[in-house]
């Protein structure tokens, strides 16, 4: 079965840098895009990041460009997320989850991982 | 980028009713619609995409409809495992973006 398994996260101070991973299993990793998918605290869902199946495509949302970036490694079926100039406000529990279809962007996450928490504060 | 609002932001129903969550995009996403379904502490799962379809595994109380800028997610019958958080997202354009969210709660 599908699994996504996210860590990573942790306590962080503003400015700083932090590396998130997922680690895929029970299916081609190398075949699907992935997405980077965020919740604050007692808020709704923030799309973050998606990288195509090959790593060829990387998209990002406004509040993140710039400071973020979302990599891939088939050949390890992992998925990363470098963030960087970390903020109070990127504090949230990350998820990590699989675009819906092989090989084509569809924008539809499917399977989602449990999540890891990020904390930005000093 | 394209803005979701949902509508309401919460809902009190009883066990057996039909209910009705609205969501509607700042712009015509055609059918490029989905929604989710979240319970406290765990991660979404995908309820419904394109609009109307119903993703492996979703009972089918569940249904979509609409396109354009204005969709809906009708469960037919509640049942006590469907009180939660439901999401819609637009899949039209990056960014993806989310709706506010409806929390749906037992009355």
């Amino acid at each position: 079965q599908v699994q996504l398994v996210e860590s990573g996260g942790g306590v962080v101070q503003p400015g700083r840098s932090l590396r998130l991973s997922c680690a895929a299993s029970g299916f081609t990793f190398s075949s699907y895009a992935m997405h980077w998918v965020r919740q604050a605290p007692g808020k709704g869902l923030e799309w973050v990041a998606l990288i195509s199946y090959d790593g060829s495509n990387k998209y990002y949302a406004d509040s993140v460009k710039g400071r973020f970036t979302i990599s891939r490694d088939n050949s390890k079926d992992t998925l990363y997320l470098q963030m960087n100039s970390l903020r109070a406000e990127d504090t949230a529990v990350f998820y990590c989850a699989r675009d819906r279809d092989i090989v084509v962007v569809t924008g539809i996450p499917d399977y989602w991982g449990q999540g890891t928490l990020v904390t930005v504060s000093s | 980028d394209i803005q979701m609002t949902q509508s309401p932001s919460s809902l009190s129903a009883s066990v057996g009713d039909r209910v009705t969550i609205t969501c509607r995009a700042s712009q015509s996403i055609s059918s490029y619609l989905n929604w989710y379904q979240q319970k406290p502490g765990k991660a979404p799962k995908l309820l419904i995409y394109g609009a109307s379809s119903l993703q492996s595994g979703v009972p089918s109380r569940f249904s979509g409809s609409g396109s354009g800028t204005d969709c809906t997610l009708t469960i037919s019958s509640l049942q006590p495992e469907d009180f939660a958080t439901y999401y819609c997202q637009q899949s039209y354009s990056t960014p993806y973006t989310f709706g506010q969210g409806t929390k749906l709660e037992i009355k």
